[in-house]
């Protein structure tokens, strides 16, 4: 079965520094994704695209976060300068058309120092 | 403000011990509800989705049911492999693709 793969798994960065986390959306899904859980808390809508621009962003996707799709498979969420309070797990998502559901990858697992 | 709230935080069962889980929802109008399972360290797992009051889904031994203000996933005879954290979600009118979750209920089945 078609699935969304996550890279890396676990990324260690300092703060202020840059990070790229990358996915690989479902190969016919149009609609992509971005959420993050903080430990022990709900999974959180981040950021969704579409038709390679932005259709709706969060409180918490501020200017530090960008996404861009670079071709016609990867789908990536960057963070310019990160903080402490940025460390979370972030999933990627897809879906194929209008109300059909969502497929969560696996996530990677952001710590800053 | 979509608002999505499960309970219990969290349910320890008897394998074979039957139960249901619980998701009230307040938003301005349901596109569709939600089910997902979650394992530690893994992405959300779709299991249903639920679009209008008298929905129904099964899959297994769970079943989701839906109402105007509330949906249950109920578990039937469980097994210790349906251990995991059960996750609701609401998305909230056509055009507005993004999911608001519940806090989840964490789900133990003891052998």
């Amino acid at each position: 079965e078609p699935e969304v793969t996550q890279t890396p798994s676990h990324q260690v960065t300092q703060m202020g520094q840059e990070v790229i986390l990358r996915c690989v959306p479902i190969s016919n899904h149009l609609y992509f994704y971005w959420y993050r859980q903080i430990l022990g808390q709900k999974v959180e809508f981040l950021v969704s695209f579409y038709n390679n621009e932005i259709s709706e962003k969060s409180e918490i996707f501020d200017d530090q976060f960008s996404v861009e799709r670079p071709d016609g498979s990867n789908f990536t969420l960057k963070i310019r300068s990160t903080k402490l309070e940025d460390s979370a797990m972030y999933f990627c998502a897809s879906m194929g058309q209008p109300n059909s559901p969502l497929h969560f990858g696996n996530g990677t697992r952001l710590t800053v120092t | 403000e979509d608002q999505v709230t499960q309970s219990p935080e969290a349910l320890r069962l008897q394998e074979g011990e039957s139960s249901s889980l619980n998701c009230s929802y307040t938003v301005s109008g349901l596109r569709g509800l939600f089910w997902y399972r979650q394992d530690p360290g893994k992405g959300p797992e779709f299991l249903f989705t639920l679009y209008s009051a008298g929905e129904e889904k099964e899959k297994e031994r769970l079943k989701a049911t839906l109402t105007k203000k509330e949906s249950f996933l109920h578990i039937t005879a469980p097994k210790p492999e349906d251990s995991a954290t059960y996750l609701c979600a609401v998305g909230e009118n056509f055009g507005n693709e993004k999911l608001t979750f519940g806090t989840g209920t964490r789900l133990t089945i003891i052998p």
